[in-house]
């Protein structure tokens, strides 16, 4: 799987949008970005994933860039409860849901 | 519907002795992939199982480690003669099926101490 370039840390305004993003410049074509949190010491949970459109649901938006070597996720409304570890994973669609988790983003949003 | 359940949360267990943690996917998922969060450091795949196969196991260490996912019940991740080392936070993980566009969902873990 592509190798992914994440900030270690992020501080983020409470109600301002939260930008995290994510290098994934050796990224090949069939695989995807997914985007998980971890907060405190919890199992992860899944944010949103995306091959090469712009997604969104209830919880974020991820845009991904043309050439696809980068992408954002975006938390519109950041809230204490946002605070958490975010990574950024590229897998390949023919290899299992097995991901590979970096350091990710500790992003801590302050009242 | 209920979310992945992974039994006990927290687990003490004495250098030397047999440690079983249990995982059951949520419904209608068939794949299960376990995951081992050292203290301070990230998550590390360990193993991906299907019912009664074994898919993928990468991650585990070649000794004391083994995990079965039987046709009945759920799976179960066992770690023979626990050494300090093993001191973790095990995550299990759930999927529908092995597919392009589909994502994993995590239990709330196991925290292994070994004392």
């Amino acid at each position: 799987d592509a190798k992914t370039t994440q900030p270690t840390s992020m501080d983020c305004a409470e109600g301002r949008a939260a930008n995290l993003p994510c290098n994934h410049s050796t990224i090949s074509g069939n695989e995807y970005v997914y985007w998980y949190r971890q907060i405190h010491s919890q199992g992860p949970q899944y944010i949103i994933h995306g091959l090469k459109n712009n997604e969104t649901n209830e919880m974020a938006s991820l845009i991904i860039t043309e050439d696809r070597k980068s992408s954002t996720l975006i938390l519109p409304h950041a809230t204490l409860r946002d605070t958490a570890v975010y990574y950024c994973i590229v897998r390949d669609a023919n290899a299992g849901n097995m991901l590979t988790f970096g350091g990710g983003t500790r992003l801590m949003v302050k009242p | 519907n209920a979310g992945v359940m992974q039994n006990p949360r927290h687990l003490v267990r004495r250098r030397g002795q047999e440690a079983r943690l249990r995982c059951s996917p949520m419904k209608g998922h068939s794949h299960v992939y376990w995951y081992r969060q050292l203290p301070e450091e990230g998550l590390k795949f360990m193993v991906y199982l299907q019912k009664e196969n074994i898919i993928d196991e990468s991650g585990m260490p070649k000794e004391r480690f083994s995990a079965e996912f039987p046709k009945e019940g759920p799976s179960i991740l066992r770690i023979q003669q626990v050494v300090r080392g093993d001191s973790a936070a095990y995550f299990c993980a759930s999927s529908p099926f092995t597919g392009k566009n589909t994502e994993a969902f995590f239990g709330q873990g196991t925290r292994l101490t070994v004392v």
